[in-house]
């Protein structure tokens, strides 16, 4: 059974960048018919698609965040990572990441992690 | 982006009845790529229909989607007491993907 598992810092710093992993266990992230996906939900807010990356390197992000957003893909440790930088208390949210299957031109969210919170704190 | 405005913003209904969930687009969905996720407090979203009317793998049969272009439904067909939720809606037809802001499913 597919698991995806966030990891990472639950406090940053304004200003600072984020990193965070999802590791994914009881499947291939090298799979062709898959995409791995980072959501995000700010306190009170709805989610926010922020971008998706396949097993290769390519990638598609939010509009909105395309200018902080970096994600990458470790095919050896079946892993793939989002980096946001310049953050702002408006970045605090809880971060799922989530495997999404290939339809056509698109992708459908399948699978979720359960999501870690992530607060922008001095 | 495309905004997706769910409705009600609370429904509260009691098991055995029908409940009805709407979303609604500012834009009309391309492929009517849109997906109702069901999500309990504490637990991850879990997909129940994709496509607009397509039910996902062991999702039940009371659960249908209906709709298209900018107008879309989910049926709960009798509630059971594990199907009071928050219902988001999600649009996949165009990047970027976007959600509805939920609805919450009571018991009455």
């Amino acid at each position: 059974q597919l698991q995806l598992q966030e990891s990472g810092p639950g406090l940053v710093k304004p200003s600072e960048t984020l990193s965070l992993t999802c590791t994914v266990s009881g499947g291939s992230i090298s799979s062709g018919n898959y995409w791995w996906t980072w959501v995000r939900r700010p306190p009170g807010q709805r989610l926010e698609w922020i971008g998706i990356i396949n097993y290769s390197g390519r990638t598609y992000y939010n509009p909105s965040l395309k200018s902080r957003v970096v994600m990458s893909v470790d095919t050896s440790e079946n892993q793939f990572s989002l980096n946001l930088r310049s953050l702002t208390a408006a970045d605090t949210a809880v971060y799922y990441c989530a495997r999404a299957v290939q339809v056509t031109a698109s992708s459908l969210i399948e699978d979720w992690g359960q999501g870690t919170l992530v607060t922008v704190s001095s | 982006e495309n905004v997706l405005t769910q409705s009600p913003g609370t429904l509260s209904l009691s098991p055995g009845e029908r409940a009805t969930l709407s979303c609604r687009a500012s834009q009309s969905i391309s492929n009517n790529y849109l997906a109702w996720y069901q999500q309990k407090p504490g637990q991850v979203p879990r997909l129940l229909i994709y496509g607009a009317s397509s039910r996902a793998t062991g999702i039940p049969v009371r659960f249908s989607g209906s709709g298209s272009g900018t107008d879309f439904i989910l049926t709960i067909g009798r509630l059971e007491p594990e199907d009071f939720a928050v219902y988001y809606c999600q649009q996949y037809g165009d990047s970027p993907y976007t959600f509805g802001q939920g609805t919450k499913l009571e018991i009455k």
